[in-house]
């Protein structure tokens, strides 16, 4: 079964500066998505940036990239010039390629990142 | 982003009752809706993939007959928490994809508390 790991349950960053939020992933499978959603106060899961695991460039969203090493497993996401907007909890999510769940998310247990004015 | 609505954001049941929540896909024809359950402080946990027009797929230890999952079209997913009680309490969230390669797109949730 894959698994999703998150091993800072909380971050800060101060105004404006970079911050890196690290995922691990374990899983079988070659073909896959991986996913990094933000969760606000207001809980409204927001989808931050997405990466298929058969491209090598990293996925890149304005202000937030990531660094998807494929053979060690990992997808940290990088946030730079820190908002106070930012301020979230954030949540990585594996998703397999094929299979009956069609869609089924698998995420880790999330990180609270705080923004530092 | 597509755009997912979810109805009531909050509701406060008697235990005993039942309460439905609605999640419809505003933008898009929903093929399959997954429903998640989220404690507070933690992470978001799969109780189910609605398919539409075919049943619910629920996922280990949840009660399909308490948790009542309807995907009636392809715009509107209903979960029915049936004979509620204080420990269904919780957050509930539902998203909804295009497609199979298609990214989860989630509603703002429903706040649960059970009395």
């Amino acid at each position: 079964a894959q698994t999703v790991t998150q091993s800072q349950p909380e971050m800060s960053v101060q105004e404006a500066e970079t911050v890196t939020l690290s995922c691990t992933y374990d899983t079988s499978e070659s073909d896959y998505y991986l996913f990094w959603y933000k969760q606000p106060p207001s809980r409204q899961m927001i989808l931050v940036i997405r990466q298929e695991a058969y491209k090598q460039q990293n996925a890149t969203e304005n202000r937030f990239s990531v660094n998807f090493q494929k053979a060690a497993k990992s997808f940290s996401l990088k946030i730079s010039d820190s908002q106070l907007g930012d301020a979230a909890m954030y949540f990585c999510a594996y998703r397999g390629y094929y299979g009956g769940s069609q869609g089924n998310l698998i995420f880790g247990k999330g990180t609270k990142l705080s923004v530092k004015p | 982003g597509a755009v997912v609505s979810q109805h009531p954001s909050w509701v406060i049941c008697k235990s005993g009752t039942s309460v439905k929540i609605e999640c419809r896909s505003l933008d898009f024809q929903a093929t399959t809706m997954f429903w998640y359950r989220q404690f507070p402080k933690q992470s978001l946990m799969l109780m189910a993939t609605s398919n539409e027009g075919s049943k619910a797929t629920y996922e280990q230890g949840v009660e399909k007959d308490k948790f009542l999952i309807n995907h009636a079209s392809l715009t509107l997913s209903t979960l029915t928490v049936t004979s509620a009680h204080p420990e269904d309490s919780s957050f509930y969230i539902c998203s909804s994809i295009r497609g199979a390669a298609d990214t989860q797109y989630f509603g703002p949730g429903t706040r649960l508390t059970v009395l």
